[in-house]
């Protein structure tokens, strides 16, 4: 079943603006992951973040997460127009390790 | 990390066929996992892959229609069984190991007519 819910569903913005979006979950997690997946391809694993972690950079990511609200945000800082894809994050309880899903975000970059 | 090739990368089947996908893996993996991605949707679980073992299936899957096996580390095949046009999407397995980031193939594009 899917747990997360992603805030916005879409968003466009100009290359070199920022884009931020934004995961929350249902139950307690192990990790949240976030992946990268262009037109219907396969999905390109970006960031872990553990549950006792609350920030983490990766080249132009940036990673949040606060277990108090179960949430986590997305920042792509610096857009390019290679950045147009679609953004899931996905969480896996402790011992467990299957993902469960968030319903994504369409990201599209303008030239 | 691990590379994945998934075979066929896409295919159009008739109804009532069926197709088993391939996912092999370049290094032993402790884990693999089959989902789906039905059109414009999110992925969902099918089933974790065990090895020497029969798979353990999710909510609303199960063994009749998607048929897996995983003979060793390195590889897994997921049949999808009878085939009706309610299959039609993309089905990718991934792999890990531990407590480690989950990698994904490139996915199988499946179309039923």
């Amino acid at each position: 079943s899917q747990q997360g819910e992603e805030d916005p569903q879409a968003l466009s913005i100009q290359e070199g603006e920022n884009a931020t979006m934004n995961c929350s979950y249902k139950t307690s997690i192990n990790n949240l992951q976030w992946y990268r997946q262009n037109s219907g391809r396969g999905l390109v694993h970006l960031i872990l973040i553990r549950s006792n972690e609350r920030e983490k950079h990766s080249g132009r990511l940036r990673v949040t997460l606060d277990t108090s609200k179960k949430s986590s945000s997305l920042l792509i800082t610096a857009s390019r127009a290679a950045d147009t894809a679609s953004y899931f994050c996905a969480t896996d309880a402790a011992n467990d390790y299957k993902l469960s899903f968030g319903a994504g975000t369409t990201v599209t970059v303008r030239a | 990390s691990a590379v994945i090739s998934q075979k066929p990368s896409r295919d159009i089947c008739q109804r009532g066929t069926s197709l088993t996908i391939q996912c092999q893996v370049d290094s032993q993996v402790t884990m693999m996992f089959w989902y789906r991605q039905q059109p414009g949707q999110s992925l969902t679980l099918i089933a974790t892959a065990n090895q020497g073992s029969e798979a353990t299936y999710e909510s609303g899957f199960v063994i009749d229609k998607f048929p897996i096996s995983r003979p060793n580390l390195t590889f897994s095949t997921l049949t999808v069984s009878n085939m009706s046009p309610e299959d039609s999407s993309i089905y990718l397995c991934s792999v890990g190991t531990g407590d480690q980031p989950q990698h994904f193939g490139d996915g199988t594009r499946l179309s039923i007519l």
